[in-house]
C-alpha cells in the first residue's frame, strides 16, 4: 500500500521561506502532486513532479528526489493568506487514478 | 468557466435517514472522483465514475454507500440509514482525461454532513 509522511504542524514568519517535507513508499511510483486546502475550503491543486528536481510557479516551488523519496513544498514570501493546510497526494495504486492523500501539514503564517 | 459544484453545502440528517450529495463537474471533464474528509485528516477516495459507468469503487464501504453518475445531470453520492460516523466533508473531483486524473483534479467546495 501507498504511505505519505509529512509533519503535522509547521509555523513561520510573515515575509519568510518555509519547507514542507513529504516523504513516501508506494508501491510504483507515478509522481507527486501538492494541494492546498483553506479551512472550509476544497482542495486546490499546486504543483506536480514526475522527475527529479525543483519546479517553480510562483513563490511555490515543489522539488522530488526519486532515489531517497523524497519531495518538498517550498513557499517563499510568506504572506498571511499562505496560512492552510498541504498534502502531499501520490497514485493511489498501479492501476488506479485516484489519489492518495498524505494526512496534511497546517501551516500557519504569524506576522 | 465554472468550476465544480456540489449540493448542499451542508447537511443535516438524524441518525436512519438518507443523504444525497450531488457533484456537478467541470465543463468538458468526464471523469468524477468522490472522496470523505474527518476532520483533522487527509482525503480518502471513495469511488471513481465516468458517465453511466463505476470504475472503481474499492474505497467504498460495501454497504449503505452507492454513487452514480448518469447520463444526463449530476453525479449522486447516496449514503442510506446514516450513522453519526458517517459524519465528515464529502468532495467531489474532476478531471479532464483519465491520464492526468493521476496527479491533477479540480475539486468541489464539498458538503459538509452532520448526522445528529
Amino acid at each position: 500500500g501507498q504511505s505519505l509522511e509529512q509533519p503535522s504542524e509547521v509555523t513561520a514568519v510573515e515575509g519568510a521561506i518555509v519547507q514542507i517535507n513529504c516523504t513516501y513508499q508506494t508501491s510504483g511510483f507515478y509522481g507527486l502532486s501538492w494541494y492546498q486546502q483553506h479551512d472550509g475550503g476544497a482542495p486546490t491543486f499546486l504543483s506536480y513532479n514526475a522527475l527529479d528536481g525543483l519546479e517553480e510557479t510562483g513563490r511555490f516551488s515543489s522539488f522530488l528526489s526519486r532515489s531517497d523519496s523524497y519531495g518538498y513544498l517550498l513557499l517563499q514570501e510568506l504572506q498571511m493568506k499562505d496560512s492552510a493546510s498541504y498534502f502531499c497526494a501520490v497514485r493511489d495504486r498501479d492501476g488506479a487514478n485516484n489519489l492518495f492523500f498524505g494526512t496534511g501539514t497546517r501551516l500557519t503564517v504569524i506576522p | 468557466n465554472a468550476g465544480v459544484m456540489q449540493n448542499p453545502r451542508h447537511l443535516v440528517r438524524r441518525r436512519g435517514q438518507e443523504a444525497r450529495l450531488r457533484c456537478s463537474p467541470m465543463k468538458g471533464h468526464s471523469h468524477v472522483y468522490w472522496y470523505r474528509q474527518l476532520p483533522e485528516e487527509g482525503l480518502k477516495f471513495m469511488v471513481y465514475l465516468q458517465k453511466e459507468n463505476i470504475i472503481d469503487e474499492s474505497g467504498m464501504p460495501k454497504e449503505r454507500f452507492s454513487a452514480e453518475f448518469p447520463k444526463e445531470g449530476p453525479s449522486i453520492l447516496r449514503i442510506q440509514q446514516v450513522v453519526r460516523g458517517d459524519s465528515a466533508a464529502y468532495f467531489c473531483a474532476s478531471s479532464p482525461r483519465q491520464g492526468r486524473s493521476s496527479y491533477e483534479q479540480y475539486f468541489g467546495p464539498g458538503t459538509r454532513l452532520t448526522v445528529t
